[in-house]
């Protein structure tokens, strides 16, 4: 299966500054099948980018996916106050589908 | 709006067998683009995903859960049921069931668009 490990394990970032948190596979992600998801205290996950790069509907364009192969970065500009939360990547290709142990984006 | 809901127990004891259901609405479980996951989350720790239910009602499990675990559904009421059965006190987890979207073909890779809740299972004697 695909091990995801994804850094930093604790981003401490201020409003409007830029998060850039990555990914990495321990093998080829098949056709970029790698997906980002923003969980809050309390709630469930929430599909951010999948594809790689592609956003969800109606996230804003402050969030950008990039990368292939086994390198893949999560970018969030302009960080406002409802961004820090736990961010996770998940692999969704060859099965199963597994995920990363997640960045905690802290506001400093 | 697309929404999924768990319920089942709250507290089930060592070697019991969970039984979780998933009533989802607003979009088909016949529909090939869309199918159901169950995935669950120990307090404080990540995503673990568990089994998957395609809407040719095909299966695929977590390898490493696979003997414990089954996944049915019932179109027709729109619900999506796991049976996981032996369980121990390192299954306490919030167990979420995920719609899983394909852009590839009804049995294709999935990224998970829509989530329930979740459905906090402790298990405990």
């Amino acid at each position: 299966e695909v091990v995801l490990t994804q850094s930093p394990g604790t981003l401490s970032l201020s409003p409007g500054e830029t998060a850039t948190l990555s990914c990495r596979a321990s093998q080829t992600v098949t056709r970029s099948f790698l997906a980002w998801y923003q969980q809050k205290p309390g709630q469930a996950p929430r599909l951010l980018i999948y594809g790689a790069s592609n956003r969800a509907t109606g996230l804003p364009d402050r969030f950008r996916g990039s990368g292939s192969g086994t390198v893949f970065t999560l970018t969030i500009s302009r960080l406002e106050p409802e961004d820090f939360a736990v961010y996770y990547c998940q692999h969704y290709g060859t099965p199963p589908n597994t995920f990363g142990q997640g960045t905690r984006l802290a506001i400093k | 709006q697309v929404t999924l809901r768990e319920s089942g127990p709250v507290l089930v004891k060592p070697t019991e067998t969970l039984t979780l259901t998933c009533n989802v609405s607003e979009f088909s479980l016949s529909n090939p683009r869309f199918g159901v996951s169950w995935l669950r989350q120990p307090p404080g720790k990540a995503l673990e995903w568990l089994a998957h239910i395609f809407s040719t009602a095909e299966e695929s499990y977590s390898p490493s859960l696979k003997s414990r675990l089954t996944i049915s559904k019932d179109t027709s009421k729109s619900q999506v049921v796991l049976v996981m059965t032996d369980m121990a006190p390192v299954d306490t987890a919030t167990y979420y069931c995920a719609r899983g979207t394909t852009i590839f073909g009804v049995s294709g890779p999935y990224y998970f668009d829509s989530w329930g809740q979740g459905s906090l299972v402790t298990v405990s004697s």
